[in-house]
């Protein structure tokens, strides 16, 4: 069955550091969108990418964020200068269109040290 | 007040008991529906998906839809110890390119 596989599992990261999550998503669907979960509390919407564009972004998705497809399989989400509440579940989901259901990888739990 | 509203429980139920689990919303653009299933420190699985009201059956599981209440319900007959998980409720527009909106999670424990 196909999935969203996401990369690393664990990432420990300095205070200020850059990192980058990997994701990719089902091989036929359109429409990729980041997440995230702080420990204890609901999944958040960060950003949703269409078409080589973000096509939505949270509040949340400042400056210090951005997201790639650098290639026709991989979606990436940059942060930069890392700050301790950064800690948290990073989720990638794929869809086949608008409104769609959207297929969550495992994640990638940050933590900002 | 909250765009979505889910009850964190904690439910507890005896094995092969049906459980309720609900969501009330107040965003009327809201017309995507669905419910996940997360296990501790893992991805949401998808169980559920509904467009608009009504119902929607699969296996021991039944989605529900009353957009003129804004309230959803999930239900689980049979229910299994391996039900055991947090259930989130989660919904989205045909406008705002993809994204949802997610409850808080109710935890389920089903004990044998």
């Amino acid at each position: 069955e196909p999935e969203v596989t996401q990369t690393p599992s664990h990432q420990v990261t300095q205070m200020g550091q850059e990192v980058i999550l990997r994701c990719v998503p089902i091989s036929n669907h359109l429409y990729f969108y980041w997440y995230r979960q702080i420990l204890g509390q609901k999944v958040e919407f960060l950003v949703s990418f269409y078409n080589n564009e973000i096509s939505e972004k949270s509040e949340i998705f400042d400056d210090q964020f951005s997201v790639e497809r650098p290639d026709g399989s991989n979606f990436t989400l940059k942060i930069r200068s890392t700050k301790l509440e950064d800690s948290a579940m990073y989720f990638c989901a794929s869809g086949t269109g608008l409104g769609t259901e959207a297929f969550f990888g495992q994640g990638t739990r940050l933590t900002v040290v | 007040q909250k765009e979505v509203e889910q009850d964190p429980g904690p439910l507890s139920v005896p094995e092969g008991a049906i459980v309720s689990l609900n969501c009330t919303y107040s965003n009327s653009a809201f017309q995507y529906f669905m419910w996940y299933r997360q296990y501790s420190r893992k991805g949401p699985e998808l169980l559920m998906y509904t467009y608009s009201s009504g119902n929607k059956e699969d296996g021991r599981f039944t989605a529900q839809v009353d957009k003129s209440s804004k309230y959803i319900s999930l239900f689980i007959r049979d229910s299994q110890p391996s039900d055991s998980a947090t259930y989130l409720c989660a919904m989205s527009g045909s406008t705002n390119a993809g994204k949802s909106t997610f409850g808080d999670g109710t935890t389920l424990t089903v004990k044998p």
